[in-house]
């Protein structure tokens, strides 16, 4: 069965540098949720889309920003990026919301 | 606003012993329940959810958990430890609001480590 597919998974940036991760949700899904889980944590919601419109906003920086495409993939924009951002980055989608399938992540580390 | 409370940072059983993770949670709101396993650099599979109905609900690998409203728990369980249960285990909840769900609030985790 097809899974959530996220890319790159590793990604290394310097610092004050931009980055964009990609998600594909399962086809049908409606929903796409962005989590970002640092070295030992829990993952933090970060924002989420349902049809295309925001439809929720968690713990998400202001140099952050994602959106949802036609073909219901989303990107997460992250710039000015800090040592603090290193993290790993789920993707997760939905149909109508329950149940979440989660994606393998993109590993990001800012140097 | 929904919060997770997992009992326990680390739990140690030996193989075939009962597993016990604790949770417990705080919604405003009709919960949506999940319990999720990450094994290490992996992603978050999901291992039983509660939405509404049945309050006991069994999930993948044996374990299974009971919605306790009244005590505002959500505990897995799975009655014989096997060694590739060794994982950290998060409870996690949300709550539907019309648009979609709202996002997950999870615990903090529970590394479950098995004694062989």
């Amino acid at each position: 069965a097809a899974g959530v597919i996220q890319s790159p998974r590793h990604l290394i940036k310097e610092k004050r540098e931009t980055a964009t991760l990609k998600c594909y949700p399962i086809p049908r899904h409606d929903t796409v949720y962005w989590y970002q889980q640092g070295p030992g944590q829990d993952p933090q919601f970060l924002i989420s889309f349902y049809e295309k419109m925001q439809s929720d906003k968690g713990s998400i920086p202001d140099r952050f920003s994602a959106q949802q495409f036609s073909d219901y993939h989303s990107e997460l924009n992250m710039s000015s990026l800090e040592l603090g951002d290193s993290a790993l980055y789920f993707c997760a989608s939905s149909l109508a919301g329950f149940e979440a399938f989660f994606g393998q992540g993109t590993r990001l580390t800012v140097v | 606003a929904q919060s997770v409370t997992q009992l326990g940072s680390h739990v140690s059983v030996s193989e075939g012993a009962l597993v016990l993770l604790r949770c417990n949670y705080s919604s405003s709101v009709p919960p949506y329940l999940f319990w999720y396993v990450q094994y290490p650099n992996q992603g978050l599979q999901l291992l039983l959810k509660y939405t509404t109905g049945a309050t006991l609900v069994k999930g993948i690998n044996g374990f299974e958990a009971e919605f306790k409203k009244s005590e505002t728990s959500f505990h897995l369980t799975k009655p014989s430890a096997h060694m590739s249960d060794a994982a950290e285990y998060f409870c996690a909840v949300t709550a539907y609001s019309g648009g979609g769900a709202d996002g997950l609030t999870f615990g903090k985790g529970t590394h479950l480590i098995i004694q062989p």
